[in-house]
């Protein structure tokens, strides 16, 4: 039973306009929302995260934004550079183990 | 250079031999981890480690086994048990478990022939 999906495979934006990465959750133990960016074989790095008390946390071009009565995050990119271009996972946090839980991740491609 | 570091990165292996991965850090954190990234399946949980000579199962960790002697150290075995171990695997830790931010390491290719 996946309890973080990220419904959306693939995403492409224009160089310049605004990405949207959505992120599903089903577990209201989840106690942070957490954003990683992915190259091709080499490992995530972290982006941004937010906590569950929060809606919304910013960082320059990096905005997630969480809404717990429907249980969804969004990460914004604004604006998008090709540099973007990768795969981004969103991951929730167990607040009693603090295990992370990784949803299926969304290739973003920004086109010059 | 603080960092965790997987080797080798690309890994051949003939079904029915055990395997060890190898990962180590230098970041003095107490906790880590080991995923396994299969395409269109995200990162799946498959052992960690809050403390020295600590370990869990993860969501996954059938035909895996893992050891934890030392605190920068953390190897993972797949062992013959495992049915589809040809996959990515991810090493990560961080400060503790109570800390949000994991890193992780570049990964393993591992291709079971």
């Amino acid at each position: 039973d996946q309890q973080v999906k990220q419904n959306s495979p693939s995403l492409s934006v224009q160089e310049g306009r605004i990405s949207i990465l959505n992120c599903d959750y089903t577990n209201s133990m989840f106690d942070y929302f957490l954003w990683y960016k992915k190259y091709p074989a080499e490992g995530p790095t972290f982006l941004i995260s937010i906590s569950s008390i929060k809606d919304k946390n910013e960082d320059g071009r990096f905005t997630v934004f969480l809404n717990k009565s429907a249980k969804h995050l969004s990460l914004h990119i604004v604006p998008s550079q090709p540099g973007d271009s990768a795969v981004y996972f969103c991951a929730a946090r167990y607040s009693n183990t603090g295990k992370l839980i990784f949803g299926q991740g969304t290739t973003l491609q920004v086109k010059p | 250079d603080g960092g965790i570091t997987q080797s080798p990165k690309y890994l051949f292996r003939k079904e029915g031999q055990n395997v060890t991965l190898s990962c180590e850090q230098n970041l003095n954190h107490d906790a880590m981890y080991w995923y396994r990234q299969d395409p269109g399946q995200g990162l799946r949980l498959i052992y960690y480690s809050q403390i020295v000579n600590d370990f869990q199962k993860g969501d996954i960790a059938e035909g895996y086994s893992v050891s934890r002697e030392k605190k920068e150290s953390f190897p993972l075995t797949v062992t013959s048990a495992q049915k589809n171990p040809t996959a990515f695997y991810l090493c990560a830790s961080s400060i503790n478990q109570g800390y949000t931010e994991a890193f992780f390491g570049q990964g393993t290719r591992l291709t079971v022939v």
